[in-house]
């Protein structure tokens, strides 16, 4: 049972322009939920996160939206660049109780210069 | 500062092979993680470790087993090694307190033939 879903496995976007990746989630007890960005041969690194209790965060160029009601986020990355060509994983997790982070599939971004 | 660290980066097994996956973070963090990631899988939790002293299952346990050393220290065995656990494998840590990010090491490929 995938709780999170990432259901564009690529995508694809000319510099410059907006790059919008979605998630969707199932278990309506998550309440923070986190980006990261992977390079090939790296670890995930954290980009942004937001809280249940948020429907928006921005930093810089990256901006995480969650709609609770629909239990869906999004990441936009405004202008997009070659360098931001990566996978991006959403994740969630309970702030409560457990420390377990549950991931989605991924889906890779290719910037084209 | 190195942050999480792991060793060894590759790995190649032979089916029935045991081995001990190492991981050290270095940020004083309480909680830490091992993942593994396949191909259109994302990553899988195998097991976490929520405060020194205590270790618990992920969503993808059997076949190994874990030892928090100390507070710093979290390593993956693998008893007898199988094919299907070919995979990267990441560490990663977190402060206990909720609505933290996690630092991920750099993975270890491993390969079991």
């Amino acid at each position: 049972d995938q709780q999170v879903k990432q259901n564009s496995p690529s995508l694809s976007v000319q510099e410059g322009r907006i790059s919008i990746l979605n998630c969707d989630y199932t278990n309506s007890m998550f309440d923070y939920f986190l980006w990261y960005k992977k390079y090939p041969a790296e670890g995930p690194t954290f980009l942004i996160s937001i809280s249940s209790i948020k429907d928006k965060n921005e930093d810089g160029r990256f901006t995480v939206f969650l709609n609770k009601s629909a239990k869906h986020l999004s990441l936009h990355i405004v202008p997009s660049q070659p360098g931001d060509s990566a996978v991006y994983f959403c994740a969630a997790k309970t702030t409560s109780g457990t420390y377990k982070y549950i991931f989605g599939t991924g889906t890779r971004l290719k910037v084209l210069a | 500062n190195a942050g999480v660290t792991q060793t060894p980066k590759f790995q190649v097994l032979k089916t029935g092979q045991s081995m001990t996956l190492q991981c050290a973070q270095d940020m004083n963090h309480n909680s830490m993680y091992w993942y593994r990631q396949d191909p259109g899988m994302g990553l899988r939790l195998i097991y976490y470790s929520a405060s020194e002293g205590t270790t618990d299952k992920g969503e993808v346990p059997n076949g190994y087993n874990v030892s928090r050393l100390n507070k710093r220290e979290f390593s993956l065995r693998l008893e007898s090694a199988a094919p299907s656990q070919t995979s990267v494998y990441f560490c990663a840590s977190t402060r206990i307190t909720g609505g933290t990010e996690a630092f991920f090491g750099q993975g270890t490929r491993l390969t079991v033939v």
